[in-house]
């Protein structure tokens, strides 16, 4: 099983551009999460989904944006990039609320 | 806010020697996580601690959570240059919450 995949795992954005940050899960958990991860601030999330068609706001929501509309995938849009957002993203999932986290192996985001 | 504060922050040590790592918090916890993230790796789970005073080993690790559920300390022994890695906890919040808590990390660095 791939369990949870991160695409891309490396980007370089200019200011003001877009993207989408992709993740999939094959365990058919119901919990998805968006994190950030920076040095000294550890791991603060973004946005997470507790199931097909849900979004919540996080702790650092601010400039992104999120989807779920099917239950096994959960897309992280930039919709003007800055490079306050330059980080490492990573996409969690979990079969029940709290439960244990299972990681993707990460996405490092550079924005210029 | 509920907030894991974990020490040390940073971690260097050789081979064959024995650390301990703490996650404190002024909150009870419902049940506390630990997991291990390599460079460039998501984090991965280690263990989760759910009853007060609760001690777990996995090989070398021993992991003990507070009896009031405040705290939780991972020990190991004998260090390796493979147990080299970022160690996080993460808390369930006791009264409800969709999501983890986590604490920012302890960078352990165990040279040869």
């Amino acid at each position: 099983n791939a369990g949870v995949t991160q695409t891309p795992k490396f980007r370089v954005l200019k200011t003001g551009q877009s993207m989408t940050l992709l993740c999939a899960q094959d365990m058919n958990h119901e919990y998805m999460y968006w994190y950030r991860q920076d040095p000294g601030m550890g791991l603060r999330l973004i946005h997470y989904s507790v199931g097909e068609g849900t979004t919540a706001k996080g702790e650092v929501p601010d400039g992104y944006n999120v989807s779920r509309l099917k239950k096994q995938n959960f897309l992280l849009g930039l919709e003007s990039a800055a490079p306050s957002q330059t980080s490492v993203y990573f996409c969690a999932s979990s079969s029940f609320t709290r439960g244990e986290a299972f990681f993707g192996q990460g996405t490092r985001l550079t924005v210029v | 806010t509920q907030l894991l504060e974990q020490s040390p922050q940073f971690l260097s040590i050789q081979e064959g020697e024995n650390l301990t790592v703490y996650c404190n918090s002024s909150s009870v916890f419902s049940s506390l996580q630990w997991y291990r993230q390599e460079p460039g790796e998501g984090p991965v789970l280690l263990v989760t601690v759910v009853t007060g005073g609760e001690v777990k080993k996995l090989k070398r690790l021993t992991f003990q959570f507070g009896d009031a559920r405040k705290d939780s300390s991972l020990h190991i022994t004998a260090a390796q240059p493979g147990d080299t890695g970022l160690y996080l906890c993460a808390g369930d919040p006791q009264g409800g919450s969709e999501k983890l808590v986590f604490g920012k990390g302890t960078k352990l660095t165990v040279n040869p």
